[in-house]
């Protein structure tokens, strides 16, 4: 059973524009979300983070909203950027260090 | 300050052989964790390590083994190498395991290919 879901294998969008990235779990354990971007054959890179006591958390171009009652967690990038364009994978943690991950949206940002 | 580095980056091996991992991690970080990721599994928990203890493992059979030097080093094996082993290896390190709330940062990853 997956506890952690990211619906939306792909998505594409324009130079510029948001970028939306969305996450759901089902664990109500989990009290730590990640965002990690990955490039082929390179391990993940920490984008941003949110605690469960929080409903957003923001770091320049990168916010992260986490809506707690629906399980739900979002990445915005803005403005999007042709550099962004990654696999973005979201993880959840609980006590112990075993981050669950999601199955990864891949995001392609056209110039 | 350094990454998390891992070797060999790329390795080749037939069905039946073992083979060895090793990770170091971020300089001061003591919890190193293990994680398979294939195209069909994605990313997935193998086992986490910390002051040399295994302190949680994931659902993998006892082919996967792992060990944590004094100097926070670790190291995991695979015997009896299966074709489905083939994966990409990633070794995460993070300096505070009792909290759920730590970072984890990942190597680049070792590529095992098992023929």
């Amino acid at each position: 059973d997956q506890q952690v879901k990211q619906n939306s294998p792909s998505l594409s969008v324009q130079e510029g524009r948001i970028s939306i990235l969305n996450c759901d779990y089902t664990n109500s354990m989990f009290d730590y979300f990640l965002w990690y971007k990955k490039y082929p054959a390179e391990g993940p890179t920490f984008l941003i983070s949110i605690s469960s006591i929080k409903d957003k958390n923001e770091d320049g171009r990168f916010t992260v909203f986490l809506n707690k009652s629906a399980k739900h967690l979002s990445l915005h990038i803005v403005p999007s950027q042709p550099g962004d364009s990654a696999v973005y994978f979201c993880a959840a943690n609980n006590a112990g260090n075993m981050l669950t991950f999601g199955g990864g949206t891949r995001l392609m940002v056209k110039p | 300050k350094a990454g998390v580095t891992q070797t060999p980056r790329y390795l080749i091996k037939t069905r039946g052989q073992q083979v060895t991992l090793s990770c170091s991690p971020i300089s001061g970080h003591r919890s190193v964790s293990w994680y398979q990721q294939t195209p069909g599994q994605g990313l997935q928990f193998l086992f986490e390590y910390f002051s040399e203890t295994q302190r949680n493992k994931g659902n993998f059979p006892g082919r996967f083994s792992g060990r944590q030097f004094s100097n926070s080093r670790s190291e995991m094996n695979v015997s009896t190498l299966e074709l489905g082993d083939s994966a990409l290896y990633l070794c995460a390190s993070s300096s505070e395991p009792s909290f759920s709330t730590d970072t984890q940062y990942f190597g680049p990853g070792t590529r095992l290919t098992v023929l």
